[in-house]
């Protein structure tokens, strides 16, 4: 089964707005941290938010911001103020830390698009 | 050197050929991972290593081999490459393995084996 599900392959957004990317996630542990990343078009991978599992306060960092909802296992980012320089490949990840070991999944990944 | 190099940038491979990917970090991070990056699969974990002198297999460890000497460098063989291996590798390190630790990425390796 997938651990991390992101069921949106692309997304559009007009500059300026708010999105939302979606990220679901499978795991029986109960401390476990989600992260994501963006990848741009050149390729590298830049860290931008992370959540722990017993947070209780939804993570944020600038213009990001994750929607962290434990009982759905949702960890959605949500991108204020959308800017050009957003359009990326965006990953959510999970680490499990009882029984994952050092291993981070990432989910395929959801292509934004930010429209001027 | 700051952060993490990986070379080559790419490379073309005739299959059956033996390969190796090199990555080094200047951080001294304890932890560091090969990923390797396929269209609609995201990143996946091909090996890793905690500390100097360990290495762990990922969730697609099969095909390739590391080694760590020393905390550095990571490098990534593929001892005979087949053309399924064509992918985009990336080379992470983190502070330490495990808990929250970001890991922090090299620019990749465009891989093609004919």
């Amino acid at each position: 089964a997938q651990k991390i599900t992101q069921t949106q392959p692309g997304m559009f957004v007009q500059e300026k707005e708010a999105v939302t990317l979606d990220c679901t996630y499978d795991t029986s542990d109960q401390s476990y941290g989600l992260f994501w990343y963006k990848q741009p078009s050149s390729g590298e991978m830049i860290f931008l938010i992370y959540q722990g599992s017993y947070d209780e306060q939804n993570a944020t960092e600038g213009r990001y911001s994750l929607n962290f909802q434990k009982a759905r296992k949702s960890a959605n980012l949500v991108i204020s103020a959308s800017q050009l320089g957003d359009s990326a490949m965006y990953f959510c990840a999970m680490r499990e830390f009882n029984t994952g070991g050092f291993k981070t999944i990432f989910g395929a990944g959801t292509r934004l698009f930010v429209k001027a | 050197i700051a952060g993490i190099t990986q070379a080559p940038t790419s490379q073309i491979l005739a299959a059956g050929r033996r390969m190796t990917l090199r990555c080094t970090q200047d951080m001294r991070h304890n932890a560091m991972y090969w990923y390797r990056q396929d269209l609609g699969l995201g990143l996946r974990l091909i090996h890793y290593s905690n500390t100097a002198g360990t290495t762990g297999k990922g969730e697609v460890p099969d095909g390739y081999s590391v080694s760590r000497a020393n905390t550095d460098d990571f490098p990534l063989t593929l001892a005979s490459a087949v053309p399924s291996q064509t992918s985009v590798y990336f080379c992470a390190s983190s502070v330490i393995a495990g808990g929250y630790n970001e890991q922090f990425f090299g620019p990749g390796t465009r891989l093609t084996v004919l």
